[in-house]
């Protein structure tokens, strides 16, 4: 069973605008969520995290948006650059190891 | 800091042959962890040592694949006899410990294709 889905496994923008990428989980055990951003051929990399006693976190372009009530989160990217092309994953955990969602491809268009 | 690092980065066999992969975490991570990617999905967890132990390895698939962290610090993941279904990214990870709150680094993978 999938814990955390990532509804959308494509999107596109232009250059300048802002990317949202959405993250649904079912496990209210969670604590701790995490987006990985993946380019081909290299293994996910690390981008932003958020507790769960928190609502959002802030890095730079990168925001992450928790909603605990909704079971759901959110990456939003601003202003998107063509760097940002890349599989985006929402992980979460509730202690042990991440359970990853399915991924959404961006492609950030000049 | 050196990153993960893991070897093969890819690798070709025969369905029903056998095939090894090493991961060394970063200096001082605890925890150690094995996921299976397939392509169009996201990486699922095989095993996760904390230290030498094995804290879960529900989603290891035992009649084939073994894996193990003898010293505490570098780890060996073992498929015998592959599957054409094996054929995925292997990726090695590792965390400074295993609670919430901990980021989980991965290296850059071992690609399988079973034929």
């Amino acid at each position: 069973d999938q814990q955390v889905k990532q509804n959308s496994p494509s999107l596109s923008v232009q250059e300048g605008r802002i990317s949202i990428l959405n993250c649904d989980y079912t496990n209210s055990m969670f604590d701790y969520f995490l987006w990985y951003k993946k380019y081909p051929a290299e293994g996910p990399t690390f981008l932003i995290s958020i507790s769960s006693i928190k609502d959002k976190n802030e890095d730079g372009r990168f925001t992450v948006f928790l909603n605990k009530s909704a079971k759901h989160l959110s990456l939003h990217i601003v202003p998107s650059q063509p760097g940002d092309s890349a599989v985006y994953f929402c992980a979460a955990t509730s202690g042990y190891a991440l359970n990853f969602g399915k991924g959404t491809s961006l492609l950030v268009t000049p | 800091e050196a990153g993960v690092a893991q070897s093969p980065r890819y690798k070709i066999i025969e369905k029903r042959q056998s095939v090894a992969f090493w991961c060394n975490p970063i200096s001082g991570h605890a925890t150690l962890y094995w996921y299976q990617q397939i392509l169009g999905q996201g990486p699922k967890l095989l095993i996760q040592f904390q230290n030498n132990g094995v804290v879960d390895d529900s989603q290891l698939p035992k009649d084939r694949f073994s894996a193990e962290r003898l010293k505490g610090v570098d780890s060996t993941l073992k498929i015998q006899p592959a599957k054409l279904e094996d054929s995925a990214v292997y990726l090695c990870a590792s965390s400074l410990a295993s609670r919430s709150g901990n980021t989980i680094y991965f290296g850059e993978g071992s690609w399988l294709t079973v034929v």
